[in-house]
């Protein structure tokens, strides 16, 4: 149980275009989703948290018009980049906290996703 | 300062040891501690959730944490070549928040 994908894997995109990053949960229904950043050899970077249904909190120094988070449904959040530039280039991780409790679980750990590798050329 | 350190390593240990991460913070209001497991190119995968101060065993994983001291530990008993990967500790300061994530410990076990 517990399982979050992400799509695409790996996606490279020309400076200034937009590119959409999917995150789902498989087989439980998150109220709460989060959107890492993280660099090579560096820890992972809270950028925002969204909850289903509402606006996304963003964290401090996260340009929330560039990174447009969308959390439609209990299993799905979207992050938009738009007009990427080459300093977006990163690995972008999402995770999901579970709605109630998933067996096994205490009902608040963050499950992640296997990431997308965004390269702007 | 950071409110997490964590060695970034990297550790190379030989098969079967025993293998000891560590983690230091500085804010005591953290009350969840995590340890998080991830390979090359992958996102993290979680191995062990705490809340109180002592030790936690699942397997071959014990986490310890230790809140007078700000420290926390995850060891690997009987370590396997499958076990090289980054390690990461977490922390929140409420149950189901922000995590705040060390830096990860490169561990690389030789066969």
């Amino acid at each position: 149980g517990a399982v979050v994908s992400q799509h695409p894997s790996r996606v490279i995109c020309k400076s200034g275009t937009s590119v959409k990053i999917e995150c789902r949960s498989l087989d439980f229904q998150a109220t709460t989703m989060f959107w890492y950043r993280q660099f090579p050899k560096k820890s992972l970077m809270l950028m925002a948290t969204s909850n289903e249904g509402s606006k996304a909190t963003y964290e401090q120094g996260v340009e929330k018009d560039k990174f447009l988070i969308n959390h439609a449904s209990l299993t799905l959040s979207t992050l938009t980049v738009t007009s990427a530039h080459p300093e977006d280039s990163s690995f972008y991780i999402c995770s999901a906290r579970a709605r109630g409790v998933v067996s096994g679980t205490s009902g608040y750990e963050q499950y992640f996703g296997p990431g997308t590798r965004l390269t702007v050329t | 300062q950071k409110e997490v350190e964590q060695d970034p390593g990297p550790l190379s240990v030989p098969e079967g040891a025993i293998v000891s991460l560590n983690c230091t913070y500085s804010n005591s209001a953290f009350q969840y501690f995590m340890w998080y497991r991830q390979y090359s190119r992958k996102g993290p995968e979680l191995l062990m959730y705490t809340y109180s101060s002592g030790n936690k065993e699942d397997g071959r994983f014990t986490a310890q944490v230790d809140k007078s001291s700000k420290y926390i530990s995850l060891f690997i008993r009987d370590s396997q070549p499958s076990d090289s990967a980054t390690y990461l500790c977490a922390m929140s300061y409420n149950q189901g928040g922000k995590l705040i994530f060390g830096q990860g410990t490169e561990l690389s076990v030789k066969p």
